[in-house]
Protein backbone atom coordinates (compact mmCIF):
# COMPACT_ATOMS: atom_id res chain seq x y z
CA UNK A 1 0.00 0.00 0.00
CA UNK A 2 3.19 2.21 0.41
CA UNK A 3 3.40 2.13 -3.41
CA UNK A 4 1.53 5.23 -4.04
CA UNK A 5 0.79 8.23 -1.75
CA UNK A 6 -1.52 11.29 -1.87
CA UNK A 7 -1.80 14.26 0.38
CA UNK A 8 -3.60 15.45 2.40
CA UNK A 9 -5.80 13.02 3.20
CA UNK A 10 -8.18 16.17 3.92
CA UNK A 11 -8.83 19.47 2.15
CA UNK A 12 -10.46 23.00 2.71
CA UNK A 13 -10.43 25.35 0.29
CA UNK A 14 -12.07 28.37 0.15
CA UNK A 15 -14.37 29.23 -3.34
CA UNK A 16 -12.00 30.86 -5.62
CA UNK A 17 -9.04 29.74 -4.81
CA UNK A 18 -6.79 27.09 -6.31
CA UNK A 19 -5.72 24.11 -4.43
CA UNK A 20 -2.95 21.51 -5.46
CA UNK A 21 -3.16 18.23 -4.34
CA UNK A 22 -0.30 15.40 -4.60
CA UNK A 23 0.33 12.03 -5.10
CA UNK A 24 3.82 10.26 -5.61
CA UNK A 25 4.48 6.52 -6.62
CA UNK A 26 7.97 4.53 -5.75
CA UNK A 27 6.54 1.58 -7.93
CA UNK A 28 8.41 2.88 -11.70
CA UNK A 29 5.45 2.87 -13.22
CA UNK A 30 5.40 4.77 -16.24
CA UNK A 31 1.16 5.97 -16.36
CA UNK A 32 -0.56 7.68 -13.47
CA UNK A 33 -4.70 9.00 -13.61
CA UNK A 34 -6.69 11.43 -11.49
CA UNK A 35 -9.86 10.29 -10.59
CA UNK A 36 -12.98 12.33 -9.24
CA UNK A 37 -15.37 9.88 -7.53
CA UNK A 38 -18.73 11.03 -6.41
CA UNK A 39 -22.11 9.28 -5.17
CA UNK A 40 -23.25 6.96 -7.23
CA UNK A 41 -20.92 8.46 -10.21
CA UNK A 42 -17.75 5.57 -9.85
CA UNK A 43 -14.52 6.57 -10.91
CA UNK A 44 -14.28 9.91 -13.96
CA UNK A 45 -11.12 10.47 -15.22
CA UNK A 46 -9.48 14.01 -15.21
CA UNK A 47 -6.17 13.80 -16.59
CA UNK A 48 -3.83 10.70 -17.20
CA UNK A 49 0.25 10.66 -18.04
CA UNK A 50 1.58 7.82 -20.00
CA UNK A 51 5.04 9.32 -19.56
CA UNK A 52 7.03 12.06 -18.09
CA UNK A 53 6.17 15.70 -19.62
CA UNK A 54 3.22 14.04 -21.19
CA UNK A 55 -0.22 14.21 -20.39
CA UNK A 56 -3.77 13.65 -21.56
CA UNK A 57 -7.26 14.96 -20.92
CA UNK A 58 -9.99 12.70 -19.78
CA UNK A 59 -13.70 12.99 -19.18
CA UNK A 60 -14.06 16.06 -17.26
CA UNK A 61 -10.93 17.84 -17.34
CA UNK A 62 -12.23 21.16 -17.08
CA UNK A 63 -11.40 23.31 -14.41
CA UNK A 64 -8.15 21.39 -13.46
CA UNK A 65 -4.92 20.91 -14.65
CA UNK A 66 -1.74 18.66 -14.32
CA UNK A 67 2.04 18.15 -14.69
CA UNK A 68 4.08 15.50 -14.96
CA UNK A 69 7.91 16.15 -14.53
CA UNK A 70 9.13 13.36 -13.03
CA UNK A 71 8.11 9.62 -12.98
CA UNK A 72 7.13 9.51 -9.43
CA UNK A 73 5.02 12.79 -9.33
CA UNK A 74 1.63 13.65 -10.55
CA UNK A 75 0.34 16.97 -8.66
CA UNK A 76 -3.47 17.69 -9.53
CA UNK A 77 -4.75 21.80 -9.67
CA UNK A 78 -7.99 22.30 -8.85
CA UNK A 79 -8.68 26.00 -9.85
CA UNK A 80 -10.89 28.39 -9.79
CA UNK A 81 -12.99 27.57 -13.15
CA UNK A 82 -13.74 24.19 -11.11
CA UNK A 83 -17.72 24.64 -10.75
CA UNK A 84 -18.17 21.98 -8.01
CA UNK A 85 -14.81 21.03 -6.76
CA UNK A 86 -15.60 19.02 -3.90
CA UNK A 87 -14.93 15.72 -3.65
CA UNK A 88 -13.10 12.57 -3.39
CA UNK A 89 -9.86 12.69 -5.46
CA UNK A 90 -7.91 9.45 -6.35
CA UNK A 91 -4.48 8.92 -7.69
CA UNK A 92 -3.56 5.75 -9.37
CA UNK A 93 -0.53 4.36 -11.46
CA UNK A 94 0.18 1.40 -13.41
CA UNK A 95 3.16 -0.06 -15.20
CA UNK A 96 2.03 0.86 -18.82
CA UNK A 97 1.25 -0.95 -21.84
CA UNK A 98 -0.28 -4.38 -21.02
CA UNK A 99 -2.81 -6.09 -19.80
CA UNK A 100 -2.15 -5.02 -15.90
CA UNK A 101 -4.26 -3.29 -12.76
CA UNK A 102 -4.14 -0.12 -11.68
CA UNK A 103 -2.91 0.50 -8.15
CA UNK A 104 -5.04 3.18 -6.25
CA UNK A 105 -3.64 6.02 -3.79
CA UNK A 106 -5.39 6.66 -0.11
CA UNK A 107 -7.74 9.54 -1.82
CA UNK A 108 -8.09 13.12 -0.63
CA UNK A 109 -11.23 14.37 0.58
CA UNK A 110 -11.39 17.74 -0.93
CA UNK A 111 -14.67 20.22 0.62
CA UNK A 112 -14.65 23.73 -0.62
CA UNK A 113 -16.18 26.00 1.92
CA UNK B 1 -16.47 7.93 -26.50
CA UNK B 2 -16.15 5.30 -24.09
CA UNK B 3 -18.66 3.91 -21.78
CA UNK B 4 -19.08 1.59 -19.40
CA UNK B 5 -23.00 0.85 -17.61
CA UNK B 6 -23.18 -1.32 -14.31
CA UNK B 7 -26.13 -2.53 -13.40
CA UNK B 8 -27.34 -2.68 -10.23
CA UNK B 9 -26.62 0.28 -8.79
CA UNK B 10 -27.00 -1.70 -5.20
CA UNK B 11 -27.83 -5.03 -4.67
CA UNK B 12 -28.25 -6.74 -1.15
CA UNK B 13 -28.15 -10.37 -0.64
CA UNK B 14 -28.38 -13.25 2.13
CA UNK B 15 -24.93 -14.43 3.16
CA UNK B 16 -23.96 -17.56 1.73
CA UNK B 17 -26.59 -16.66 -1.55
CA UNK B 18 -24.66 -15.48 -4.89
CA UNK B 19 -24.18 -11.94 -5.97
CA UNK B 20 -24.02 -10.93 -10.02
CA UNK B 21 -22.99 -7.61 -11.16
CA UNK B 22 -23.65 -6.96 -15.04
CA UNK B 23 -21.62 -4.28 -17.12
CA UNK B 24 -21.92 -2.83 -20.54
CA UNK B 25 -19.06 -1.23 -22.71
CA UNK B 26 -19.65 0.69 -26.02
CA UNK B 27 -15.62 0.52 -27.31
CA UNK B 28 -15.48 -2.90 -29.19
CA UNK B 29 -11.41 -2.38 -29.19
CA UNK B 30 -11.87 -2.58 -25.38
CA UNK B 31 -9.69 -6.04 -24.46
CA UNK B 32 -9.35 -5.73 -20.90
CA UNK B 33 -12.25 -5.87 -18.35
CA UNK B 34 -10.72 -5.62 -14.53
CA UNK B 35 -13.08 -5.36 -11.24
CA UNK B 36 -12.14 -3.45 -8.40
CA UNK B 37 -13.36 -3.91 -5.18
CA UNK B 38 -13.84 -1.06 -2.53
CA UNK B 39 -14.19 -1.48 1.30
CA UNK B 40 -15.81 1.76 2.57
CA UNK B 41 -13.24 4.02 3.46
CA UNK B 42 -10.23 2.48 1.62
CA UNK B 43 -8.90 2.36 -2.04
CA UNK B 44 -9.83 0.57 -4.87
CA UNK B 45 -8.45 -2.57 -5.53
CA UNK B 46 -8.45 -5.59 -7.92
CA UNK B 47 -10.28 -8.80 -7.28
CA UNK B 48 -9.96 -10.15 -10.47
CA UNK B 49 -9.71 -9.47 -14.23
CA UNK B 50 -10.18 -10.69 -17.92
CA UNK B 51 -8.97 -10.26 -21.81
CA UNK B 52 -11.03 -10.62 -24.36
CA UNK B 53 -9.18 -13.65 -25.91
CA UNK B 54 -11.16 -15.93 -22.81
CA UNK B 55 -14.67 -16.14 -21.68
CA UNK B 56 -14.47 -17.09 -18.19
CA UNK B 57 -12.18 -16.35 -15.75
CA UNK B 58 -12.34 -18.00 -11.84
CA UNK B 59 -10.55 -17.48 -8.61
CA UNK B 60 -11.88 -19.54 -5.96
CA UNK B 61 -15.28 -18.01 -5.08
CA UNK B 62 -15.66 -15.02 -7.42
CA UNK B 63 -16.01 -15.68 -11.39
CA UNK B 64 -15.71 -13.06 -14.54
CA UNK B 65 -17.68 -13.96 -17.77
CA UNK B 66 -17.23 -12.09 -20.86
CA UNK B 67 -19.27 -12.11 -23.76
CA UNK B 68 -17.36 -9.92 -26.33
CA UNK B 69 -20.25 -9.91 -28.97
CA UNK B 70 -22.86 -8.68 -26.96
CA UNK B 71 -20.82 -6.69 -25.52
CA UNK B 72 -21.02 -7.24 -21.84
CA UNK B 73 -18.90 -8.61 -18.88
CA UNK B 74 -20.45 -9.96 -15.67
CA UNK B 75 -19.06 -10.46 -12.08
CA UNK B 76 -20.24 -13.48 -9.86
CA UNK B 77 -19.71 -14.26 -6.48
CA UNK B 78 -20.96 -17.19 -5.11
CA UNK B 79 -21.06 -18.19 -0.74
CA UNK B 80 -21.29 -14.78 -0.07
CA UNK B 81 -20.38 -13.56 3.15
CA UNK B 82 -20.45 -10.44 4.94
CA UNK B 83 -16.89 -9.12 4.24
CA UNK B 84 -17.90 -9.25 0.63
CA UNK B 85 -19.63 -6.63 1.81
CA UNK B 86 -18.63 -3.25 -0.16
CA UNK B 87 -18.52 -1.47 -3.70
CA UNK B 88 -17.78 -3.03 -6.90
CA UNK B 89 -16.54 -1.13 -9.90
CA UNK B 90 -16.04 -2.96 -13.37
CA UNK B 91 -13.99 -0.91 -15.87
CA UNK B 92 -12.92 -1.42 -19.70
CA UNK B 93 -9.69 -0.73 -21.56
CA UNK B 94 -7.49 -1.48 -24.68
CA UNK B 95 -4.83 -3.06 -22.24
CA UNK B 96 -2.38 -4.13 -24.77
CA UNK B 97 -2.20 -0.62 -26.28
CA UNK B 98 -3.87 2.07 -24.29
CA UNK B 99 -4.16 3.70 -20.97
CA UNK B 100 -7.32 4.92 -20.51
CA UNK B 101 -9.53 2.92 -18.21
CA UNK B 102 -13.12 3.86 -18.24
CA UNK B 103 -14.98 2.69 -15.26
CA UNK B 104 -18.97 1.46 -14.21
CA UNK B 105 -20.73 3.63 -11.69
CA UNK B 106 -20.49 0.91 -9.04
CA UNK B 107 -22.36 -1.26 -7.21
CA UNK B 108 -22.77 -1.26 -3.78
CA UNK B 109 -23.26 -4.83 -2.20
CA UNK B 110 -24.65 -5.90 0.86
CA UNK B 111 -24.45 -8.90 2.13
CA UNK B 112 -26.95 -9.92 5.54
CA UNK B 113 -25.92 -12.31 8.57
Amino acid sequence: DGGITQSPKYLFRKEGQNVTLSCEQNLNHDAMYWYRQDPGQGLRLIYYSQIVNDFQKGDIAEGYSVSREKKESFPLTVTSAQKNPTAFYLCASRPGQGYNEQFFGPGTRLTVL
Amino acid sequence: GENVEQHPSTLSVQEGDSAVIKCTYSDSASNYFPWYKQELGKRPQLIIDIRSNVGEKKDQRIAVTLNKTAKHFSLHITETQPEDSAVYFCAASEGGYGFKTIFGAGTRLFVKA
